[in-house]
C-alpha cells in the first residue's frame, strides 16, 4: 500500500513550456485534490474530484487544468507555464468526507 | 467569512519542554485535522479531530466544535518535532489550511 505517490519529485520548467503533475493512490478514495504550497504559506486549493470524470475549482484555478479519468489517477496540467506558478504541489485523497486527508511527498516545480 | 487562524506563529522550544498550539475556526468550518510538515517539506496527518481528544504517543489533540477551537499538545518535545504545523478545516468539500506555527526545538 504506497499511499498517495507524486512525479516528479522535482523539476525546472522554462516559462512557456507545459508539463504534467503526476498523482496516484492505491486506496480506491473517491476524493482528490490539489494543493500548492508557496514559501511560507499554508496550502491552497487548485482542483479537486469527488469520483471518477467529476472534477471542480478550488481556490487557485487559473493556468493549470484537470482531469480524473480512473479513481487512481489525478494528473495536474500546467499549459504555459509562469513564474507565478513556482511552488511545491500536493496531491491529496480520502475516503470520503468524514475521513482525514492522506497526502503525497509534493513536487517541487521552479519555472525560469 | 471562511476563517482557520493558528496561534502563536512561531514558537521556540528547549528539548523537552511542553507546548499548546492552538487553532481557531470559523463558523462554517468543520472536521479540523493536524499536519506537521517536516524540514524535508513532507506533510504528515497527525490527527483527524473532528471533536473530542485523542493521543498518539507525546502528542495529543482536543477540539471543542461548540466553541470552534482546536488544540494540539506537545509533550516532552523532541528536535524531530521541530517544522511547522498546520491545522486545517472542512469548508463544503474543501481542506481549507491556517498559515501555520513554525516550531523550533533547540537541544
Amino acid at each position: 500500500n504506497a499511499g498517495v505517490t507524486q512525479t516528479p519529485k522535482f523539476r525546472i520548467l522554462k516559462i512557456g513550456q507545459s508539463m504534467t503533475l503526476q498523482c496516484t493512490q492505491d486506496m480506491n478514495h473517491n476524493y482528490m485534490y490539489w494543493y500548492r504550497q508557496d514559501p511560507g504559506m499554508g496550502l491552497k486549493l487548485i482542483y479537486y474530484s469527488v469520483g471518477a470524470g467529476i472534477t471542480d475549482k478550488g481556490e487557485v484555478p487559473n493556468g493549470y487544468n484537470v482531469s480524473r479519468s480512473t479513481t487512481e489517477d489525478f494528473p495536474l496540467r500546467l499549459e504555459l507555464a509562469a513564474p507565478s506558478q513556482t511552488s511545491v504541489y500536493f496531491c491529496a485523497s480520502r475516503q470520503d468526507i468524514l475521513y482525514g486527508y492522506t497526502f503525497g511527498s509534493g513536487t517541487r516545480l521552479t519555472v525560469v | 467569512g471562511i476563517q482557520v487562524e493558528q496561534s502563536p506563529p512561531d514558537l521556540i522550544l528547549q528539548e523537552g519542554a511542553n507546548s499548546t498550539l492552538r487553532c481557531n475556526f470559523s463558523d462554517s468550518v468543520n472536521n479540523l485535522q493536524w499536519f506537521h510538515q517536516n524540514p524535508w517539506g513532507q506533510l504528515i496527518n497527525l490527527f483527524y479531530i473532528p471533536s473530542g481528544t485523542k493521543q498518539n504517543g507525546r502528542l495529543s489533540a482536543t477540539t471543542v466544535a461548540t466553541e470552534r477551537y482546536s488544540l494540539l499538545y506537545i509533550s516532552s518535545s523532541q528536535t524531530t518535532d521541530s517544522g511547522v504545523y498546520f491545522c486545517a478545516g472542512q469548508y463544503g468539500n474543501k481542506l481549507v489550511f491556517g498559515a501555520g506555527t513554525i516550531l523550533r526545538v533547540k537541544s
